[in-house]
């Protein structure tokens, strides 16, 4: 049921950036892309989101493009800690809005290497 | 001060038995949910509460059945457990009103049903 495609995995050098691509070709107007991550045997974190322009926080930075058929999540500075599964969710806001469904797809797997 | 509990951690099992794991959050938040991640690490929703009352059922078996004492917590009880059951299941809880509901997951619950 996800509407993201992801690569499976990607590797990055440790202190480089990490730039995580994302398409979503059918999202809707008024949708967020929503960013997690997993890192192994822990609960998904939040890392950022954004509905049209470029979001930054102190973890990463989120780039939209115009069309917003697509995405890159962007750690500017990797290490280790970075090294996890990364989920990119178009959230679904059904309910009046009193709740959300996350989607999760099956997210990129994010090497960071010494 | 953990924002999003869960207890216990693991529980291993007997095929037929019913458990419960319970799930508290100190967020002060409206709305909870229950995740559930398979061996192959898809992560499904399965429930969602608002203000106690269920938001979100995603076909689940009747089997599982969630329950809201109150906002801050949401407890899931499981009746004649089966192999298919063990999975990962993480509690989630948001904010549930406006835009940009960011969910908070705890650290999940490791069922083996043997």
């Amino acid at each position: 049921d996800a509407k993201t495609t992801q690569p499976t995995s990607m590797d990055c050098a440790e202190g480089r950036a990490a730039n995580l691509p994302c398409n979503h070709s059918t999202i809707s107007g008024n949708e967020y892309v929503y960013w997690y991550r997993q890192i192994h045997s822990q609960g998904p974190q939040y890392i950022i989101h954004g509905l049209k322009n470029n979001e930054t926080n102190e973890m990463a930075s989120l780039i939209i493009t115009e069309d917003r058929k697509s995405s890159t999540l962007i750690l500017p500075h990797a290490t280790l800690r970075d090294t996890a599964v990364y989920y990119c969710i178009v959230r679904v806001s059904n309910y009046g809005g009193a709740t959300n469904k996350l989607i999760f797809g099956t997210g990129t797997l994010l090497a960071v290497q010494p | 001060d953990t924002a999003v509990s869960q207890t216990p951690k693991y529980l291993v099992t007997q095929m037929g038995n019913d458990k419960s794991i319970k799930c508290e959050q100190n967020l002060g938040h409206d709305t909870m949910y229950w995740y559930k991640q398979d061996s192959k690490k898809f992560l499904k929703i399965m429930f969602s509460y608002n203000n106690k009352e269920l938001i979100i059922n995603e076909t689940v078996p009747n089997r599982f059945s969630p329950k809201s004492p109150d906002k801050a917590h949401l407890n899931l009880h499981i009746n004649s457990l089966e192999l298919g059951d063990s999975a990962v299941y993480f509690c989630a809880s948001s904010q549930g009103q406006g835009g940009g509901e960011t969910q908070y997951f705890g650290p999940g619950t490791r069922l083996l049903v043997l």
